[in-house]
């Protein structure tokens, strides 16, 4: 069964430093997702992407943070200076054209120290 | 903004037994309500979904329960197994919207 697979699957990270935490959604999806889940908390959205540029942000999703497809697999959320409070897992999620529901890889934890 | 609450935070259930979950909206313009199921370390996986047209919605063990007019519905297990356990997350959008807002989770414990 096709699945959204994300690398790496835990990253510790020192406050300040970028981070690029990557997705390969599923093959013939076009819509792309980041959510993140601090710990013991909701699943917030974070971006939409479509079509190479980004659909809807949240509020969350400020100048730090930005999202690319950088060759015909790839999906990845890049954090340009990390803080202690970017600590959470990531999400990355994927629809097709036509689908209703969006399919959830398993997870990047980032620990921010 | 909290759009979508959910309770109660955890509930322990012994095997056989129901478990519920409740949750409650407040944009009125959502109408597509996804349940998760998230197991440790893991992402959330679609479990069952429900539009506002149906009241209920049941695939095996699973039963949506929907309230249209007091913007709240809910996840029932029945028979609740120990593979039940987890973090079941409820949620909801718009339909030409594929954002999603969820609800706070609840962690749900099956007792053998």
């Amino acid at each position: 069964e096709p699945e959204v697979t994300q690398t790496p699957s835990h990253q510790v990270t020192q406050m300040g430093q970028e981070v690029i935490l990557r997705c390969v959604p599923i093959s013939n999806h076009l819509y792309f997702y980041w959510y993140r889940q601090i710990l013991g908390q909701k699943v917030e959205f974070l971006v939409s992407f479509y079509n190479n540029e980004i659909s809807e942000k949240s509020e969350i999703f400020d100048d730090q943070f930005s999202v690319e497809r950088p060759d015909g697999s790839n999906f990845t959320l890049k954090i340009r200076s990390t803080k202690l409070e970017d600590s959470a897992m990531y999400f990355c999620a994927s629809r097709e054209s036509s689908g209703t529901e969006a399919f959830f890889g398993q997870g990047t934890r980032l620990t921010v120290v | 903004q909290q759009q979508v609450k959910q309770s109660p935070q955890s509930l322990i259930v012994q095997k056989g037994g129901i478990s519920i979950i409740n949750c409650a909206y407040e944009n009125t313009a959502f109408d597509y309500f996804p349940w998760y199921q998230q197991f440790p370390g893991k992402g959330p996986a679609l479990l069952i979904a429900i539009r506002p047209d149906v009241s209920e919605k049941k695939e095996g063990r699973f039963t949506i329960s929907f309230n249209k007019s007091a913007k709240q519905f809910s996840l029932h297990i029945m028979d609740s197994q120990p593979g039940d356990s987890a973090t079941y997350f409820c949620a909801a959008r718009t339909l030409w919207d594929y954002k999603l807002s969820f609800g706070a989770g609840t962690t749900v414990t099956v007792r053998a």
